[in-house]
């Protein structure tokens, strides 16, 4: 199984800052292959980004992901009060398709 | 419009089954792979199982491997998931989600709760 690990589990930051969350897989991954979600409660996950660095129908350009390999990231820009929420990268290349633990975002 | 809509959750004993389904509409579901994904009170999402267009391609997480059955019906435009042999670790909302991950589409969810 290809577990991806995401860091910080909890990232307090202010509105205007600038967030960068990882995702590192135990097994390398195609970039074709991986997905950044966010989630708020009582909703289900949103896809934000598609084939490691494509942002998905609507997303704001503040979103960019990168990486390829083990080694992924998921860059908020400038925070906007909207975003804090919980992100997930998820992989696809290998069965199960697993995705991380979760990255809280929260207001400092 | 795409849409995703499970049903069947409930409560129910441990031991015990339920059948979740999953009415799709908006798109041919004879055309997707279709997945179940789950995510248990304050916890993170965990891949479930997966069938392919016609159904003779099924795969599932070992956590629910001999208990949970995948199935789809493309004339009802339906996907079903039976499960037996419930677990207090079961408790979860159960999510079903079409088979182009990268296209987005998710349903809202239906709760399942084992508990006696």
């Amino acid at each position: 199984e290809n577990v991806l690990t995401q860091s910080p589990g909890t990232l307090s930051l202010s509105p205007g800052d600038r967030a960068t969350l990882s995702c590192r897989a135990s097994q390398s991954v195609s970039s074709g292959d991986f997905l950044w979600f966010q989630q708020k409660p009582g909703q289900a996950p949103r896809l934000l980004i598609y084939g490691a660095s494509n942002r998905a129908t609507g997303i704001p350009d503040r979103f960019s992901g990168s990486g390829s390999g083990t080694d992924f990231t998921l860059t908020i820009s400038r925070l906007e009060p909207e975003d804090f929420a919980v992100y997930y990268c998820q992989q696809y290349s290998s069965t199960p398709h697993t995705f991380g633990q979760g990255t809280k975002l929260e207001i400092k | 419009e795409v849409q995703l809509v499970e049903s069947g959750g409930d409560l129910v004993q441990p031991g015990g089954s339920l059948r979740l389904s999953c009415a799709a509409s908006g798109f041919t579901l004879s055309s997707q792979w279709m997945h179940w994904v789950r995510q248990a009170p304050g916890k993170g999402l965990v891949w479930v199982s997966a069938i392919n267009h016609d159904g003779g391609y099924k795969s599932y997480a070992d956590s629910v491997k001999g208990r949970f059955t995948v199935s789809r019906d493309n004339a009802r435009n339906t996907l079903y998931l039976q499960m037996n042999s419930l677990r207090a670790e079961d408790t979860a909302i159960y999510f079903c989600v079409r088979g182009d991950w990268g296209s987005g589409y998710w349903g809202q969810g239906t709760l399942v709760t084992v508990s006696s």
